[in-house]
């Protein structure tokens, strides 16, 4: 079936750095991908719908500046999160749908911790 | 705007019982409907994908429906275990770009 690998799993970094998330599909070809962030004991938010080949679509509220999402091909999407605080700390999840039967396929996720 | 609720947020119950867990949304016109499971800090997990022309999936011990005219979805897992145990999430694909909406989850536990 359709995986999505989602690099690192687990990171740790300074106020004021920068992140960068990765999100592969390993055996499929994704156009579209999609980020999602969770807070603890809540259920996942949409941020962006990352699209190969063009600028992501933000959902309200999200700060487009802050978090960079660059589709430069059809297998690999990043977050950056620019200039990171504390409150940016959390859970960071991306998913790419399958072509074949428009489910969708989640990475691992990525524990962010701005220290 | 589609909004999707699971009821209950959390379930305890006892090794080896069947168990329904439900999802409703407030929009009808979806693409299709999935359950996933999530364990405490990781991923997620897909279960099933019930397309809008689909009433229901099996896998395994679970069986998930679906009646899009009501607006609702039900996960049933039969003879629960321990390893069941994690927060079930459903998440409906509706709009453009197929967003996905997912629901608040619910907490199962299994106990031995």
């Amino acid at each position: 079936g359709a995986v999505v690998s989602q690099h690192p799993s687990r990171v740790i970094c300074k106020s004021g750095t920068s992140v960068k998330i990765e999100c592969r599909s390993l055996d499929f070809q994704a156009t579209t991908m999609f980020w999602y962030r969770q807070f603890p004991k809540q259920s996942l938010m949409l941020m962006a719908t990352s699209n190969e080949g063009s600028k992501a679509t933000y959902e309200q509220g999200v700060e487009k500046d802050k978090f960079l999402i660059n589709h430069a091909s059809l297998t690999l999407s990043t977050l950056t999160v620019t200039s990171a605080h504390p409150e940016d700390s959390s859970f960071y999840i991306c998913s790419a749908r399958d072509t074949e039967n428009y489910g969708y396929t989640f990475g691992s996720g990525t524990r962010l911790t701005v220290v | 705007k589609q909004e999707v609720t699971q009821i209950p947020a959390a379930l305890s119950v006892p090794e080896g019982e069947n168990l329904v867990l439900n999802c409703s949304f407030t929009d009808s016109a979806i693409y299709n409907l999935q359950w996933f499971r999530q364990d405490p800090g990781k991923g997620l997990t897909s279960l099933l994908l019930i397309q809008s022309s689909q009433r229901e999936q099996t896998s395994g011990r679970l069986n998930a429906s679906l009646d899009k005219s009501s607006g609702r979805s039900t996960l049933y897992i039969a003879a629960s275990q321990p390893g069941d145990s994690a927060t079930y999430l459903c998440a409906v694909s509706s709009g453009g770009y197929q967003k996905v909406t997912f629901g608040t989850g619910t907490k199962l536990q299994v106990i031995p």
